[in-house]
Order: structure tokens, then sequence, then C-alpha cells
């Protein structure tokens, strides 16, 4: 069965500073990975994903992630906090051997709030 | 891109009741997901609604509970039927296109 693990559920970093949200999949076959971001009263919003292409994926707002296979990680950095990026971070899985829908089902991490100081 | 809207945005229910939620995506797709996100929480899959079946839930949920309608291609509809304080939560619809999911912008709900 694949899981999601998020290390810590509240990151907290200054204005300018990088910031790194962890994330650790579990999972038999290599998976599909995503990062999503939720801000606040709002739907959640695709920040980048990782489907078996490039271990670098770059995103939106400047942010990026690596898929590292031998830590099972898929850890979410952006070099520059800005205030505006303070949100809900979720880490998702989804399983491209599921069928017809290859990311459909996605099993999401429990969550970092990234709060950003001025 | 998709382009997905859910009805009501919010609402808050007396126990006992049951709410229909209704979600429309811009063009056709051949599956829709519901999720629940309780207060606090991540998001758990609740169901996959294709047209023309009976959908798939997760385990955990069930139809009576909650049930789901997709009567054509751009539209489905969640039912949470005899609510209780604990259904509170975001419920979300999804779709895929193009290998990425995406999310309509919730419904809040509030059980009294």
């Amino acid at each position: 069965a694949q899981s999601v693990t998020q290390l810590g559920s509240h990151v907290s970093v200054s204005e300018g500073a990088l910031v790194l949200l962890r994330c650790n999949y579990s999972s038999s076959v290599p998976p599909y990975l995503f990062w999503y971001v939720q801000y606040p009263n709002q739907g959640l919003q695709l920040l980048l994903k990782y489907t078996s292409a490039a271990t670098l994926v770059k995103g939106i707002n400047g942010f990026e992630a690596e898929f590292k296979k031998s830590e099972t990680s898929f850890h979410l950095t952006k070099p520059s906090a800005h205030m505006s990026d303070a949100a809900e971070y979720f880490c998702a899985v989804s399983d491209p051997n599921a069928g017809s829908s290859n990311t459909g089902k996605l099993i999401f991490g429990q969550g970092t709030t990234l709060q950003v100081k001025p | 891109s998709a382009v997905i809207s859910q009805k009501p945005s919010r609402d808050i229910c007396q126990r006992g009741t049951s709410l229909t939620i209704q979600c429309q995506v811009d063009s056709q797709v051949t599956m829709m997901f519901w999720y629940r996100q309780q207060p606090g929480q991540s998001l758990t899959l609740i169901a996959t609604a294709n047209q023309g079946s009976e959908a798939t839930y997760e385990s955990g949920f069930v139809i009576d509970k909650f049930p789901i309608s997709r009567p054509n291609l751009t539209f489905s509809t969640l039912t949470v039927s005899n609510m209780s304080p604990e259904d509170s939560s975001i419920y979300l619809c999804s779709v895929e296109r193009g290998m990425e999911q995406y999310f309509g912008p919730g419904t809040r709900l509030t059980v009294t």
C-alpha cells in the first residue's frame, strides 16, 4: 500500500530564507508524486509533479522538488521565501499502474503549514 | 487545465439532515473524484465516479452515507446523508486531465 509522510506539521522561516518541506513516500512501484498548495479558504493548486521523467522538477512560484528513489523522498524547496508563500502544503502520491486513471486516486500526506516571518 | 465549480460553497446544516453537493466541470471527463478534508486534516478520497456506472467507494466510506450521482460527463453530485457533527468537513471534487489532478474550490460543511 502507498503512503506519504510529511515531516513537520509546521515550518517557520524568515522572509528571504530557504524553504524546505519534507516528504517521504512508501510505494511498491515507482509512483507519481505531487505537491499542492492550499491558501486559506481556497482550493488546492498544483505546484509541481513528478511522473518518471526528470528527477528534478520545477514548479510554479519558484518551487522545485527532487525525486530521490534511494531515499524515497520528494522534498519541496524554494531558495528564498516570500510572505505570499504562507500556506498549507500537501505532498501526494498516486500509483501509475492504477488502471485507467493514472493520477486520479491520490494519497495525501498530512500537510505542512508554512509560516513566513517578516 | 480544468475549471471546476461547486455548489454550495458552504452550508450549515442540522444533524440528521442531508446535503447534496454539486460539481460542474467545464468539459467532459471520464472520472470524477470526491475528497473530504476534515478540520485540520489532510484530504481523503471518498469515491470515484464514472459516468454510467456506480461509484467506487474507498475503505471506510459507504454508498448509503455518501450516495453519488454521475448523470453525464461534466457533472456529479455527492450527498452527505443523515449528517452528524463528525461530517463537518470540506468536500472537494476533482478531475484528472493530462496527468494532472484539478480540484474544485470545495464545499465547507458545518453540522450543528
